[in-house]
């Protein structure tokens, strides 16, 4: 249980083009899901806190109309790169709270989407 | 201000030699939680361990065994027996639980890739 997806895995776009990328929860509903962004050889940065039905929080540094984020269900939330640039290429991980589930649970990460914008 | 250090940048161990990888955190919280994930090179993130601050015993799950000490801030966690499928980007984290911005955000250290040699 407790499956996160995100999509795409990869996606190439050219300058100045927008990517949205899906993070679904499958088996449980998450109010809250996080982004995160990670260089290359770096740690996970976290962009921004996305509540179902209202405004993402976003992290001190993150443009808001850079990457916007979506919340509109229970199991689906969205960051769309806006105005894609090459310093904006980097791996995309999403991450939601599952519910608790005994002794032992840990939040649930999508597998990434690695942007490259050329 | 949370903070993770995970002062090994890298590690490289021949397979079978047992390998500590060591996360020191600050907080001045009494109730947090910490995990262990595991990084392969796909990217994904995978959930190993949640400790909370209450429950300082250690925990051993198959290979893998777990050394809270609250008195120095530190979960460590121990690999016996190192196989080459144990090569990764290992992230400790901390999250603080309480209502507000920044409620159950995962502040991660900055890795330690584990390199198994055959």
């Amino acid at each position: 249980g407790a499956v996160v997806s995100q999509h795409p895995s990869r996606v190439i776009c050219k300058s100045g083009t927008s990517v949205k990328i899906e993070c679904r929860s499958l088996d449980f509903q998450a109010t809250t899901m996080f982004w995160y962004r990670q260089f290359p050889k770096q740690s996970l940065m976290l962009m921004a806190t996305s509540n179902e039905g209202s405004k993402a929080t976003y992290e001190q540094g993150v443009e808001k109309d850079k990457f916007l984020i979506n919340h509109a269900s229970l199991t689906l939330s969205t960051l769309t790169v806006t105005s894609a640039h090459p310093e904006d290429s980097s791996f995309y991980i999403c991450s939601a709270r599952p519910p608790p589930q005994g002794k032992n649970y840990g939040y649930t990460f999508g597998s990434g989407t690695r942007l490259t914008v050329v | 201000a949370q903070k993770v250090t995970q002062a090994q940048t890298e590690i490289s161990v021949v397979e079978k030699e047992d390998v500590t990888l060591d996360c020191v955190y600050e907080t001045r919280d009494t109730t947090y939680y910490l995990f262990w994930y595991k990084q392969p090179p796909s990217g994904e993130l995978v959930f190993l361990i949640r400790r909370n601050s209450f429950d300082e015993q250690n925990e051993i799950s198959g290979r893998y065994s777990w050394n809270f000490q609250k008195s120095t801030s530190s979960f460590n966690f121990t690999i016996t027996a190192s196989q080459v499928v144990d090569s990764a980007v290992y992230f400790c984290a901390l999250m603080i639980p309480y209502s507000g911005a920044g409620s159950y955000q995962l502040t991660f250290g900055k890795g330690t890739k584990l390199s198994v040699i055959p």
